[in-house]
């Protein structure tokens, strides 16, 4: 099944430092998201890209879609210390209708002040 | 609107026991996804209800059940727990998609922390 692998597993940055973090994706999608954990809490949804689209932008977010790479990024520019947090890209499948959201392992993110 | 709610916080259950977990979802949605995230993990798709049937499924065993009310509320059981079972259990809530190609956001409750001993 498909499964978003988010790259790097860990990051560790200061505040005010942009950070970046990856994911990739192996079969079509509809539409391809980004959700934020707060120490094992429940999921935050971040933002959502569609399949037809190569960027969005949300306040302090950037995210980009290459589906011929089958990849996504998302950029928080100017990191806060309440940034820190876990960061999954999640996606759903167009090839069954699925609804189902297929999440990677997760980005964890330490942002120090 | 108190948004997705779970219940209870945290669980703690002996191996071979059975547990039930419970959600409300977000008002106004009549749709509820169950997800399994183990530590440093990311969640795992369990099942899905809408109009209180099993709509579609992930690669879990039948111990893992479920049910969904007449109000949308649903509920998680687990037969014969296993020490792997542990983890935190999410439920999400949305609106049934019209079409193939359309989407509405499921959102997240706060999780049932489950740990089997």
């Amino acid at each position: 099944s498909q499964q978003g692998e988010e790259d790097p597993q860990a990051l560790s940055i200061q505040e005010g430092e942009n950070a970046t973090m990856n994911c990739s994706y192996k079969t079509s999608i509809n539409n391809l998201q980004w959700y934020r954990q707060n120490s094992g809490r429940g999921l935050v949804h971040l933002i959502l890209i569609r399949s037809n689209e190569r960027e969005k932008h949300s306040g302090r977010l950037r995210v980009t879609l290459d589906t011929s790479k089958k990849s996504s990024s998302l950029l928080i520019t100017a990191s806060r210390a309440a940034d820190t947090a876990s960061y999954f890209c999640a996606t759903d499948g167009r090839e069954d209708g699925s609804e189902k959201l297929v999440f990677g392992k997760g980005t964890k993110l330490t942002v120090n002040p | 609107d108190a948004g997705v709610t779970q219940s209870p916080t945290h669980l703690i259950k002996t191996r071979g026991q059975q547990v039930t977990l419970r959600c409300s979802p977000k008002s106004g949605h009549d749709t509820v996804s169950w997800y399994q995230q183990a530590l440093g993990q990311g969640p795992q798709f369990i099942f899905q209800y809408y109009e209180e049937e099993e709509r579609q499924r992930g690669n879990f065993p039948d111990r893992f059940s479920g049910h969904q009310f007449p109000n949308y509320s649903s509920e998680l059981n687990v037969n014969a727990l296993l020490l792997g079972d542990s983890a935190l259990y999410l439920c999400a809530s949305s609106l049934a998609i019209e079409d193939l190609y359309s989407y509405n956001e499921q959102f997240f409750g706060p999780g049932t922390r489950l740990t089997v001993l």
